[in-house]
């Protein structure tokens, strides 16, 4: 079955702008959650959907932002970016319930801001 | 906060048992134990998970000791390939992964 689908895969862009990654689940998966990884942070949570509403939301600031459609694909948002937005942004997906075999990771996305 | 202390790595010699340690002193009743390992910033790849007993899958063994306060994931036959690093996390009913800073596990031929 198909994986979990992060596009695009390498991103370039300007301090000041904004960008949009994109994330489709397993089908069936209801929840998508996303991730920051950076050398020193290392992997940190975003936001998590399910059913198109936002579930929970880890401690960024308000320039990070997400959606989920009906379909569960999602889409992640950063607004106004900084250097320090320069990571490898993952995408996982998963039924919703903790007792189903856990979350299924995207390759990612890696955003270099300049 | 991650709830999950690792050692932050480890070697082990080609086909041997790999065991890698985990404590979570404070888990609470409803969560999971997860273990998830990351290869050269991959997106984390799914290895195992338990609540209470003892699991065991194509890839690992989990072993959660009866307090639940720790476990430890066994990699039986530990190839080149294994080399990653490895996280531990708790994970409870609608709840978020929270990764700590893992063991990056070195395989040695």
């Amino acid at each position: 079955k198909a994986g979990v689908t992060q596009t695009p895969r390498y991103l370039i862009k300007t301090r000041g702008q904004q960008v949009t990654l994109s994330c489709s689940p397993i089908s069936g998966h209801r929840s998508v959650s996303w991730y920051q990884q950076t050398p020193g942070q290392g992997l940190q949570f975003l936001f998590e959907y399910f059913s198109e509403t936002q579930r929970n939301k880890g401690n960024f600031p308000g320039r990070f932002s997400g959606r989920q459609f009906s379909n569960s694909r999602s889409e992640m948002n950063v607004s106004t970016l900084e250097l320090g937005d320069s990571a490898l942004y993952l995408c996982a997906s998963s039924w919703g319930q903790v007792e189903s075999p856990g979350y299924t990771f995207g390759s990612g996305t890696r955003l270099t801001v300049v | 906060d991650a709830k999950t202390t690792q050692p932050p790595s480890m070697d082990c010699a080609e086909g041997r048992a790999a065991n890698l340690p985990c404590n979570h002193s404070t888990i609470s009743g409803n969560e999971y134990v997860y273990w998830y390992r990351q290869i050269h910033s991959q997106g984390p790849q799914y290895i195992i998970h338990g609540l209470k007993n003892n699991e065991t899958n194509e890839m690992a063994s989990l072993i959660i000791t009866e307090d639940r306060k720790s476990s430890t994931l066994i990699l039986p036959h530990a190839t080149l390939r294994d080399t990653a690093v490895y996280y531990c996390i708790l994970l409870n009913q609608g709840g978020k992964l929270i990764f700590g800073q893992g063991t990056e596990l070195s395989v040695k031929p």
